[in-house]
C-alpha cells in the first residue's frame, strides 16, 4: 500500500463551483499535512499546511485533515479559472509522501 | 522569504552531452536539498536527496553515475545528467529543506528545468 493515494482525476468544474480534493493515507503516525498547488510547467508551491486533525480556512481554501479515517481534503470555494493546475497534497513522516496530484480544471 | 531559483529553466541538448542544472536557496541556507523528476500529467519522482558536505542518497533504481549531485555550500546544488540520452529529457525539479511557517521543517520548490535531448 502507498503511503498517500490521491485521485489523479481529471477534474473540470464551472466557475464558481465548490471543488473537493482528496488524500488517504496509510500510517496513523503521520502529524503534518501539506498541500501544494503546481501551474503547467511550473514547480509546486506551498498551499496550505495542517498539522491536527480538522479544519484550517485560508481564503477560499479549507485544509480538512481527519485522522481517524486517515484522510485528508482541500476545499476550493468559488473556485476561478485561475484555480485550474494540479493539486499534490503531501505528508510529512520521517520523510516526506507526494500524492500523485488531481489536475483540476475550472471552465469560465 | 524561502525562495528557490533553478538554472536552467529550459535546456536542449544532443545525445551523449551532458547537461548540469543549479539550484540555489536564495534567502535561506539548506543543508538538505532534494532533486526530484516529472513526467507529464505524472507526480514527482524523487530521486536523490542531497545533503551539504556528503554524498548525495539516491532511490533505488536511479543511477548515481549518470545523474552525478553535488551539494557543495549551504545555497547551492546541482545536478549533472552525464552522457544524456532521449529518456532523459523531462521536467527537473529542485527543492530545499526550510523553516516552515508553522514549526518544523517545509520543502520549498524551485521553478523546475524542462530537459530536452534530441
Amino acid at each position: 500500500q502507498k503511503e498517500v493515494e490521491q485521485d489523479p482525476g481529471p477534474l473540470s468544474v464551472p466557475e464558481g463551483a465548490i471543488v473537493s480534493l482528496n488524500c488517504t493515507y496509510s500510517n496513523s503516525a503521520f502529524q503534518y499535512f501539506m498541500w501544494y498547488r503546481q501551474y503547467s510547467r511550473k514547480g509546486p508551491e506551498l498551499l496550505m499546511y495542517t498539522y491536527s486533525s480538522g479544519n484550517k480556512e485560508d481564503g477560499s481554501f479549507t485544509a480538512q485533515v481527519d485522522k481517524s479515517s486517515k484522510y485528508i481534503s482541500l476545499f476550493i470555494r468559488d473556485s476561478q479559472p485561475s484555480d485550474s493546475a494540479t493539486y499534490l497534497c503531501a505528508i510529512r513522516g520521517n520523510q516526506f509522501y507526494f500524492g500523485t496530484g488531481t489536475s483540476l480544471t475550472v471552465i469560465p | 522569504g524561502a525562495v528557490v531559483s533553478q538554472h536552467p529553466s529550459r535546456v536542449i541538448c544532443k545525445s551523449g552531452t551532458s547537461v548540469k542544472i543549479e539550484c540555489r536557496s536564495l534567502d535561506f541556507q539548506a543543508t538538505t536539498m532534494f532533486w526530484y523528476r516529472q513526467f507529464p500529467k505524472k507526480s514527482l519522482m524523487l530521486m536523490a536527496t542531497s545533503n551539504e558536505g556528503s554524498k548525495a542518497t539516491y532511490e533505488q533504481g536511479v543511477e548515481k553515475d549518470k545523474f552525478l549531485i553535488n551539494h557543495a555550500s549551504l545555497t547551492l546544488s546541482t545536478l549533472t545528467v552525464t552522457s544524456a540520452h532521449p529518456e532523459d529529457s523531462s521536467f527537473y525539479i529542485c527543492s530545499a529543506l526550510g523553516q516552515g511557517r508553522a514549526g518544523g521543517l517545509e520543502q520549498y520548490f524551485g521553478p523546475g528545468t524542462r530537459l530536452t535531448v534530441t
